[in-house]
């Protein structure tokens, strides 16, 4: 597909464990969107980075979800805690730089939770 | 809130056949409106839209814009049996700094030989 790299591409946890889910752009992409698909429901934004920059996370719950773009290495989606609830597949995009271009995406992590 | 509405939800059709999808949305900032096709994996990508009235054509399919409408149509002609999956509208909100994707939750197609 796009070229967007997210692994693991299925992750297991229990309850109260951490997830951590990371997202390599397409080279020459510097902007990173998360997104989350619940089932019956469409993609819902969750955070928009740039590097080592958090642009907006407006999406984003406010307690135990957290996510990054280092200087260095992939983008990573990070949640404490694991509910039933955050079960789900979380998908990556980019984009070269802002607006108008189309984000493309990764294949997404399906997170189950046990 | 941003809101994007796709009708039908699903739909069944034979090979050869066409098919529109419809897409209605209210944004505020509006800047672009794309399609997705999204089978097990990743969408991807067919075709952003920002000028009303101009169509976009990729093959059997095609896409316009109506800024007046605040909706957009998804044509596929001739259907074939790998066109079968989800399509996905989203609309770009350009408001302050972000320019994050809202989506509706898709229309399934399903293409019988």
């Amino acid at each position: 597909n796009a070229g967007v790299m997210q692994n693991p591409r299925h992750l297991v946890r229990r309850r109260g464990q951490e997830a951590r889910l990371r997202c390599s752009p397409m080279k020459g992409h510097s902007h990173v969107y998360w997104y989350r698909q619940l089932p019956e429901e469409g993609l819902k934004f969750m955070v928009y980075l740039q590097k080592e920059n958090i642009i907006d996370e407006s999406g984003m719950p406010k307690e135990r979800f957290s996510a990054e773009f280092p200087k260095e290495g992939p983008s990573i989606l990070r949640i404490q805690q694991v509910v039933r609830g955050d079960s789900a597949a979380y998908f990556c995009a980019s984009s070269p730089y802002r607006g108008p271009q189309p984000q493309h995406f990764g294949d997404g992590t399906r997170l189950s939770i046990l | 809130e941003d809101k994007v509405v796709q009708s039908p939800l699903s739909l069944v059709v034979h090979e050869g056949d066409t098919v529109t999808l419809n897409c209605s949305y209210e944004v505020t900032n509006f800047r672009s409106l794309l399609w997705y096709k999204q089978e097990k994996k990743a969408p991807t990508f067919l075709f952003m839209l920002t000028s009303s009235g101009i169509e976009k054509k990729s093959g059997r399919l095609s896409s316009i814009l109506d800024k007046k409408e605040l909706s957009s149509i998804l044509n596929i002609t001739a259907t074939q049996t790998g066109d079968s999956a989800i399509y996905l509208c989203a609309v770009e909100n350009s408001g302050g700094s972000n320019y994050k994707l809202t989506f509706g939750k898709g229309t399934l197609l399903t293409v019988n030989p």
